[in-house]
């Protein structure tokens, strides 16, 4: 199946400062979607990006499906922004997504 | 618009028992998944069910069972729990975005902790 690996596995970040965090896949996909796991572990929507390129506010993120990666900026974190990213795929006529090893990040003060 | 709801939002459960978890989708979203997620990794697919048929499966024991209902509800079932099936269990619902392709963007339910003892 699919190998979906996302780095780095951690993050520790300034409130204020940027990042940018990858998912690599290892076959094409016809779906690519972020989320961001809250400390309650609620899945919440970021970006549904299976190519190009999408801003909301402080995040961004960009899908190049030839190239198999997708990437997702944070700019000018905040400390509501920590917890764990996860890209997730879903392939050929698959009915399932295959979520990436996940980034855990956590801002400080 | 509710999102995707779950019930119980917790439970505890003996080893050999059996447990069922609810969900119901987004109003207007005809399929539902279902995740597991244990403590430290990334959620991990179970069932799918689009208009009350089942559409994919995981790799998971035949312990695990689920149905859609008429109102596109759906109930999780596993039976003869082990401690190894504690997980914080995930339901998430979707709309097609081209009708008969398996190809849409999913919303997660807040999730059921469920604890095995």
């Amino acid at each position: 199946g699919i190998q979906v690996e996302q780095s780095p596995p951690d993050l520790i970040l300034q409130e204020g400062a940027n990042s940018t965090l990858r998912c690599n896949f290892s076959d094409s996909v016809n779906n690519l979607q972020w989320f961001h796991q809250n400390p309650w572990g609620q899945l919440i929507n970021l970006f549904y990006i299976p190519s190009g390129t999408k801003q909301n506010g402080r995040l961004s993120a960009t899908t190049v499906a030839t190239e198999r990666y997708s990437l997702l900026y944070i700019s000018s974190s905040q400390t509501t922004d920590s917890g764990v990213y996860f890209c997730a795929v879903l392939t050929g006529t698959a009915s399932k997504l295959t979520f990436g090893t996940g980034t855990r990040l956590q801002v400080t003060l | 618009d509710a999102g995707v709801t779950q019930s119980p939002t917790h439970l505890i459960k003996t080893r050999g028992q059996h447990v069922t978890l609810r969900c119901s989708p987004i109003s207007g979203h005809k399929s539902v998944s279902w995740y597991q997620q244990v403590l430290g990794q990334g959620p991990q697919f179970i069932f799918q069910y689009y208009e009350k048929e089942e559409r994919g499966r995981g790799n998971f024991p035949d312990r695990f069972s689920a149905r859609q209902f008429p109102n596109y509800s759906s109930e999780l079932n596993v039976n003869a729990l082990l401690l190894g099936d504690s997980a914080l269990y995930l339901c998430a619902s979707s709309l097609p975005l081209t009708e008969g392709l398996a190809i849409y963007e999913q919303y997660f339910g807040p999730g059921t902790r469920l604890t095995v003892t």
